[in-house]
């Protein structure tokens, strides 16, 4: 069956624009999770989701970040003023319940310039 | 504060032997643990889970891992390595409730000389 579909797979950006980042889940997953990883590091924890609701979003980093899930399924990661230090692997992953497995989508790599 | 910890960045075995690798975690509850597995060019694949009852759980690709709870470590091993078992992996703990996040590791590379 079809996986987590993250798009798109690459981004690259000038400082001070804005971004949208897609995540499609796994059909019936009602937990999604966003993350941004860079080279060498562990996924770092942005927000969860369980529906439609932010259940924490303890890990934005700032006002400038902000995701949606209007309809519990597909999920959009926003970013305004891009800056450099945002230049990361952004990911995405959903799983069936909240202690289900995740599973995670190959993540678009954003680059500001 | 909520945190886990991967305290070797590198990991050397040869193959055929076992291998080990590192995981503990800070905790103020239960935790669920988990160990993720990211081969290059390749988005990161679960490997086995422990939620609760018995310490030693078996997962994907002949791996395994032993939570002790006293010791608060969730290491990951395999009796025997393989080349490809050469990746970076990463451990993962999530506490007791439906509204927590994941929290991940900082990643160990495993690196399986032939």
């Amino acid at each position: 069956g079809a996986g987590v579909s993250q798009t798109p797979s690459n981004k690259v950006t000038e400082k001070g624009k804005y971004v949208e980042l897609r995540c499609d889940p796994i059909s019936g997953h009602t937990a999604l999770y966003w993350y941004r990883q860079s080279l060498g590091q562990g996924p770092e924890f942005l927000i969860y989701f369980q529906g439609t609701g932010a259940a924490d979003d303890s890990g934005l980093p700032n006002d400038r970040f902000f995701a949606v899930r209007p309809e519990g399924s597909v999920s959009t990661l926003k970013i305004q003023r891009t800056e450099r230090g945002d230049s990361a692997v952004y990911l995405c992953a959903s799983s069936l319940t909240y202690n289900s497995p995740l599973h995670f989508g190959n993540g678009t790599r954003l680059t500001v310039t | 504060a909520q945190s886990v910890a991967q305290p070797e960045d590198q990991v050397n075995v040869a193959e055929g032997n076992p291998l080990t690798v590192k995981c503990t975690y800070s905790v103020s509850g239960n935790p669920y643990l988990f160990w993720y597995v990211q081969y290059p060019n390749r988005g990161l694949q679960f490997l086995l889970k422990y939620i609760t009852g018995d310490n030693l759980v078996k997962g994907s690709y002949g791996f395994e891992a032993e939570f002790n709870k006293s010791q608060t470590s969730f290491h990951l091993k395999k009796p025997s390595a393989l080349v490809s078992d050469s990746a970076l992996y990463f451990c993962a703990v999530r506490w007791y409730s439906s509204a927590s996040k994941i929290i991940f590791g900082s990643g160990t590379r495993l690196s399986i000389r032939p």
